[in-house]
């Protein structure tokens, strides 16, 4: 079972250009999520979606936009990146079905704003 | 705001037990996750309380206390690859996953 699928692993990219960071899940699940990971921060929510259609900001959400035509997929794009942008991204999932909140990971974007 | 306190970083010996604290100041709380991150990795699930008390699970437990809002995670026989960071998660009323900035577990031989 593949659960959770984020491309690319990693990415070097030019301040000032445009990039659509992609996340696919094959679990069914109707809720996904776009995190940031910085050193000492934590894990920041930037955009989420309850159910396909629909979606919804979170703490960080400037500078990103997502959308959800379909449960298994999540994009998250960078219109215009700026070096503050260089994080981890990680996309998650949870089934609202089951454990409340229980989320599964995909293995991370490790994006470089230069 | 909302808000979740756990060390930084915290050094064991193998074999031994370590007690990871965690505690929260949330709008509401549905619920207490724990996740092990390896470095450049991502969180996996460890746990999961809603209720008061001990939930154990092999040789990770996991302790809630509402009330105090207060949690930890108890870690027993160490082995060298529960060398990682560990995050508290809270869910809070608008069941939205707060996280705490995670603690990094460094195990020695």
């Amino acid at each position: 079972t593949a659960g959770i699928t984020q491309a690319p692993t990693s990415q070097i990219l030019a301040a000032g250009r445009s990039m659509t960071l992609r996340c696919t899940q094959d679990m069914r699940h109707n809720a996904m999520y776009w995190y940031r990971q910085d050193l000492g921060l934590g894990l920041r929510l930037i955009h989420y979606s309850n159910t396909a259609g629909t979606t919804g900001k979170g703490e960080v959400p400037d500078g990103y936009s997502v959308s959800r035509a379909n449960t298994d997929d999540f994009p998250l794009t960078l219109a215009s990146a700026v070096p503050s942008q260089t994080s981890v991204y990680f996309c998650a999932s949870s089934d609202s079905n089951t454990v409340a909140g229980k989320a599964f990971f995909g293995q991370g974007t490790r994006l470089t704003v230069v | 705001g909302q808000n979740i306190d756990q060390p930084t970083e915290m050094t064991a010996t193998e074999g031994a037990i370590v007690q990871i604290n965690c505690t929260y100041q949330t709008s509401g709380f549905n619920g207490l996750f724990w996740y092990q991150q390896h470095a450049g990795e991502a969180p996996t699930f460890l746990s999961y309380n809603v209720l008061d008390g001990l939930e154990e699970k092999g040789r990770f437990s996991s302790f809630l206390s509402r009330s105090k809002g207060y949690s930890y995670l108890l870690l027993k026989e160490l082995q060298m690859k529960d060398s990682a960071s560990y995050l508290c998660a809270v869910v809070d009323s608008n069941y939205q996953l707060i996280w705490g900035a995670g603690t990094k577990l460094i195990i020695k031989p």
